[in-house]
């Protein structure tokens, strides 16, 4: 069974950073892509990128570039998204999804308040 | 971007009835398009991909259609499991966008 189990919710700073984990289970990461994906509750989904496990490539949508750095650790099974410089308008739940086909994680909350 | 327009935006219904949720791109997507369903406090659920193929496990009362710019995913029989936000995703086209979502509730 796939399963994506995705990092706690975040309370973090303005200004700050945060790293959000996605670790997964049941299928072959290393040769998998995994989309980002960030929903403001209440509202719709927007895409942030993907990333190939076999060897680190990355697409970005334009809106997130130098906000988000998509990586992973195939030796864990596990996909990471960093945020920077946190502000108010990336307050969010952010969810990773295997591609294509998915399932989704449970998504991670992260909170950016002083 | 490609922007993916919903409609309607809600829509109430009644258990057992046909409903239909329409998806329009502001350009040509192919079949580029996948059906979503989420419910409240729960991650998206992929129920259609590539505009009319249903997800491993989804009810055949799910049905997508649609190429190019105008996409349809079609409920036959309604059941309450079903009261859920929908989206349109398309992925013909970077970045992938999703649509405002339409929002099924019970009359």
């Amino acid at each position: 069974q796939v399963k994506l189990q995705q990092s706690g919710a975040e309370l973090v700073k303005p200004g700050a950073s945060v790293k959000l984990s996605c670790k997964t289970s049941g299928y072959t990461f290393s040769t998998s892509y995994m989309s980002w994906f960030k929903q403001i509750p209440g509202q719709s989904i927007e895409w942030i990128g993907m990333i190939y496990a076999g060897d680190g490539g990355t697409g970005y949508n334009q809106k997130f570039k130098g906000k988000a750095t998509l990586t992973v650790d195939t030796s864990s099974s596990t996909a990471y998204m960093d945020l920077s410089s946190l502000t108010t308008e990336d307050s969010a739940v952010y969810f990773c999804a295997r591609t294509p086909g998915g399932p989704w994680g449970q998504g991670t909350l992260v909170t950016v308040s002083s | 971007e490609t922007v993916m327009t919903q409609s309607p935006t809600s829509m109430s219904t009644s258990i057992g009835e046909r409903v239909t949720l329409n998806c329009k791109a502001s350009q040509s997507v192919g079949i580029n398009v996948d059906w979503y369903q989420q419910t409240p406090g729960q991650s998206p659920k992929l129920l259609i991909y590539g505009a009319s193929n249903r997800h491993t496990g989804v009810p055949d009362r799910f049905t997508g259609s649609g190429f190019g710019r105008d996409f349809t995913l079609t409920i036959s029989n309604m059941e309450a499991e079903d009261l859920a936000v929908y989206y349109c995703l398309q992925y013909g086209s970077i970045p992938w966008t999703f649509g405002g979502g339409t929002k099924l509730e019970l009359k």
